[in-house]
């Protein structure tokens, strides 16, 4: 059972460059979304979705984007990497309801130069 | 909105000692607490949860937590700390009313166990 799947581990931009980090999970989950941990901040919800084609911005959605075509993938976009948004990045699922138990990948850690 | 503040940003702690994590919590709604750790390079998982009911909740790896509604708090205990619970340690809450898992978090306890 892979639960949580997020790719790549490593990421090194230039600042103006895009990328796309890609989160799928196999647990038919309803909720997904994206979180950023930057130190003594904790972690930050930038998108969530609550199904296939649904999606809402959580507290730092500023230069990203997100789409959710399937139930299985969220992706979460750059379009133009900045310095700020050195940061790692989880991608988390769950069953639909607010007591539900958060499943998290392993993270991506990316660096914008 | 809820917000989390943990206070303690770094708990260093001999090994087989007693350790809190201390948690409070803000919010104008009725909330769902929850304690999620972070092992080194890992994502989180879930440690222990509180929806309603009895007002101590057990965990995993011995881990138990209480909730106090007139101190708005819900810390983090273990009687007898091992070297392998070195980790970050998050407290977090989401709204009963929302229907869905949208979680605030805490800014994290950083757990360090020594010999």
């Amino acid at each position: 059972n892979a639960g949580v799947t997020q790719t790549p581990k490593f990421q090194v931009l230039k600042t103006g460059q895009s990328m796309t980090l890609q989160c799928a999970q196999d647990m038919n989950h309803e909720y997904m979304s994206w979180y950023r941990q930057d130190p003594g901040m904790g972690l930050r919800l930038i998108h969530y979705s609550v199904g296939a084609g649904i999606t809402d911005q959580g507290e730092v959605p500023n230069g990203y984007n997100v789409s959710r075509s399937t139930t299985e993938d969220f992706p979460l976009r750059l379009l133009s990497a900045a310095p700020s948004q050195t940061s790692v990045y989880f991608c988390a699922s769950s069953y639909y309801g607010s007591n539900e138990k958060l499943f998290f990948g392993s993270g991506t850690q990316l660096s914008v130069l | 909105a809820q917000s989390v503040t943990q206070l303690d940003s770094q708990v260093p702690v001999f090994e087989e000692a007693p350790v809190e994590l201390r948690c409070n919590y803000s919010s104008s709604v009725s909330v769902y607490l929850f304690w999620y750790v972070q092992y080194p390079n890992q994502g989180l998982q879930l440690l222990l949860k509180y929806l309603s009911g009895s007002t101590l909740v057990k965990g995993i790896n011995g881990f138990e937590a209480e909730f106090n509604k007139s101190q708005t708090s819900f810390h983090l205990r273990k009687p007898s700390v091992h070297i392998s619970d070195t980790a970050e340690y998050f407290c977090a809450v989401s709204d009963q009313g929302a229907g869905f898992q949208k979680l605030v978090f805490g800014t994290g306890t950083r757990l360090l166990v020594s010999p």
